[in-house]
């Protein structure tokens, strides 16, 4: 699975748009960009998936560059419940014929601090 | 559903004795993970079951650690002679095979080897 750069920490106002960006210059192309959050002492949370074209659901859109090498997370309106450690994840896509775990490779991610 | 249930949440253990969590995962889920995550880390993968089928242990699950599905269902963890750095939060998590979905994780088992 390619590997992920996130930004250590980010800040954002709470009623904003917090916007996380992720690099995966070396994905290839039957792998997808997963993002997952976990908020303190909980466990990690699934947002939003995706291949080549952008994903918008309840939680927040995903927006994947052209060429795939980086994606941004969009929390449209952030509220100070979206303080949480986020995580970009890249990982094969499956089929039937396939024998991928399904298994995720976590990173550090970014600690985004929603404020007041 | 509940969702994924891991107990105990907390665990303190002296060093040398044995520790054991369970995981009970999404009722119709047929994978399940155990992951390692240790303070300011993100979660490190320890194995993985499809259905009762162990079919992938990562080199962290030393030989002290084993791990079962015995019919599929919940899952249990075994850490035999405690170390102190065995001390971290361990996460279940399940989801469903094969598909690009999403895994459910549960809150964590705690623990602490003093």
């Amino acid at each position: 699975d390619a590997k992920t750069t996130q930004p250590t920490s980010m800040d954002c106002a709470e009623g904003r748009a917090a916007n996380l960006p992720c690099n995966h210059s070396t994905i290839s192309g039957n792998e997808y960009v997963y993002w997952y959050r976990q908020i303190h002492s909980q466990g990690p949370q699934y947002i939003i998936h995706g291949l080549k074209n952008n994903e918008t659901n309840e939680m927040a859109s995903l927006i994947i560059t052209e060429d795939r090498k980086s994606s941004t997370l969009i929390l449209p309106h952030a509220t100070l419940r979206d303080t949480a450690v986020y995580y970009c994840i890249v990982r094969v896509a499956e089929s039937a014929l396939s024998s991928n775990t399904g298994k995720l490779i976590f990173g550090q991610g970014t600690t985004l601090q929603v404020k007041p | 559903d509940t969702g994924v249930s891991q107990n105990p949440r907390h665990k303190i253990t002296k060093r040398g004795q044995n520790v054991t969590f369970r995981c009970d995962p999404i009722s119709e889920h047929n994978r399940l993970y155990w992951y390692r995550q240790t303070l300011g880390q993100g979660p490190e993968f320890l194995t993985y079951f499809q259905n009762e089928a162990q079919l992938e242990k990562s080199r962290l699950l030393s030989d002290r650690f084993s791990a079962e599905r015995p019919k599929g269902s919940f899952s249990t963890l075994e850490i035999q002679r405690t170390e102190q750095g065995d001390s971290a939060m361990y996460l279940c998590a399940s989801s469903l095979a094969p598909g690009n979905t999403e895994a459910f994780f549960g809150q964590g088992t705690r623990l602490t080897v003093v």
